[in-house]
């Protein structure tokens, strides 16, 4: 039981290029989260998904976009990186009932 | 959108001593709940304890206990017999129904 991965852990882009994160679960949870964190705040909410095939914006979804194509997969991408989106991002699920979310390692992203 | 305020960057305590960690928030509703993570060097969101605001009694996790007054909106971590493992950055976040609202962190420093 793996629990909740993300690929890749660590990238460094240049500023208007794009890229996928890729964030797995095998718990059958229903409910996945992204975050980022950035120095000196706490993990702020980009997108969220309750299910497969649904996705809603969270608190900072500007330049991002999600997809949840299968249940377990929860992909976030970066259409045109800007040097505002340098930060370690976060992927969490929970299950159904439960409040307590399970979180990934996290990937360190640069964009220069 | 509900507001969580953590008033102390950063803390110390001495091995074996206690700290009292500090958390505030703003809701209007009745029935939530609230966390506490630690998030050590290696980056992981790591779960310390839970509260649920409808229980009175105080959470309690082996050395880590909490302090939520309710009507005052507050809900303190108390660390014991602290120790060298216990150096990280703890988040106090609040679950909103669909995600964790987080404050900004408090760093603690566990000297020997």
């Amino acid at each position: 039981n793996a629990g909740v991965t993300q690929t890749p852990k660590f990238r460094v882009l240049k500023t208007g290029q794009s890229m996928t994160l890729l964030c797995a679960q095998d718990m059958n949870h229903e409910y996945m989260y992204w975050y980022r964190q950035d120095p000196g705040m706490g993990l702020r909410l980009i997108h969220y998904s309750v299910g497969e095939g649904t996705t809603a914006k969270g608190e900072v979804p500007d330049g991002y976009n999600v997809s949840r194509l299968k249940k377990q997969n929860f992909l976030l991408g970066l259409e045109s990186a800007a040097p505002s989106q340098t930060s370690v991002y976060f992927c969490a699920s929970r299950p159904t009932g439960l409040n307590e979310q399970f979180f990934g390692p996290g990937t360190r992203l640069t964009v220069l | 959108a509900q507001t969580v305020t953590q008033s102390q960057p950063e803390m110390s305590v001495q091995e074996a001593e206690t700290v009292t960690l500090s958390c505030t928030y703003d809701t209007s509703e009745s029935d939530y709940y609230l966390f506490w993570y630690k998030q050590p060097p290696s980056r992981q969101m790591i779960l310390v304890i839970r509260q649920e605001a409808y229980k009175q009694q105080n959470a309690t996790e082996n050395r880590f206990s909490v302090n939520f007054q309710k009507a005052a909106k507050s809900f303190s971590l108390k660390i014991s017999d602290s120790q060298l493992g216990d150096a990280a950055m703890y988040f106090c976040a609040y679950f909103s129904g669909y995600a964790l609202n987080f404050g900004k962190g408090t760093s603690l420093l566990v000297t020997p």
